[in-house]
């Protein structure tokens, strides 16, 4: 079993449409990240958590520590929203441990 | 402000032949990280550097050495390319470690036939 487990691996969507994207980690971590990564390939940071909840415009993350998972939501979600989303989390202070990515089309 | 630059974007290699892969932050970061990333897989830690002058292994760095040249660089050598090294490389960098936000260059895609 992999130590950063997501679901879906694959989401499509209609434009507007609201989407979560789940985060499930097996180790004790000191902080989970949420990423970005557009067919292009690069990678854009999106949220760094440690507790609670954090939201970017249309973008929110939440974590909840005891139950060692996170979610990732977009309101009103958009074509341009489509790419992979990636969980990461940090196990000590020199490593992230990746989940596979959630593949997320928005269709207009 | 160009946060993380990796150079070359793209790179096709023989079997046996070297190359290193160039990466530099201008964000004044301690820390910097080359990753790989294979289809079905999440990324995996080559190498980081957690601060100027140290270098430490990470999961997969058989294959691979690393320099840690000043603090802005970081690179990456392929000593003896092999076709398990085809891969997309990251090269980031983050201000004090991964409980940091993380800033990612775009990428090399390396094809070694």
């Amino acid at each position: 079993k992999n130590e950063v487990e997501q679901s879906p691996q694959n989401l499509t969507a209609q434009e507007g449409e609201f989407i979560t994207i789940n985060c499930s980690y097996s180790v004790g971590i000191s902080a989970l990240h949420w990423l970005q990564q557009h067919p292009g390939g690069g990678i854009v940071s999106l949220f760094m958590l440690s507790s609670g909840k954090k939201k970017h415009g249309r973008l929110i993350a939440t974590i909840n520590i005891q139950e060692k998972h996170s979610s990732l939501h977009i309101t009103a979600s958009h074509p341009r929203d489509s790419a992979v989303y990636i969980c990461a989390v940090g196990t000590s202070g020199s490593r992230l441990t990746f989940g596979e990515g959630t593949q997320l089309t928005v269709n207009p | 402000n160009a946060g993380v630059t990796q150079t070359p974007k793209f790179q096709v290699l023989k079997t046996g032949q070297s190359m290193t892969l160039q990466c530099a932050q201008d964000m004044n970061h301690n820390s910097m990280y080359w990753y790989r990333q294979d289809p079905g897989m999440g990324l995996r830690l080559i190498y980081y550097s957690a601060s100027e002058g140290t270098t430490d292994k990470g999961e997969v760095p058989n294959g691979y050495n690393v320099s840690r040249l000043n603090k802005r660089e970081f690179s990456l050598r392929l000593e003896s390319a092999a076709p398990s090294q085809t891969s997309v490389y990251f090269c980031a960098s983050s201000s004090q470690g991964m409980n940091t936000e993380a800033f990612f260059g775009q990428g090399t895609r390396l094809t070694v036939v």
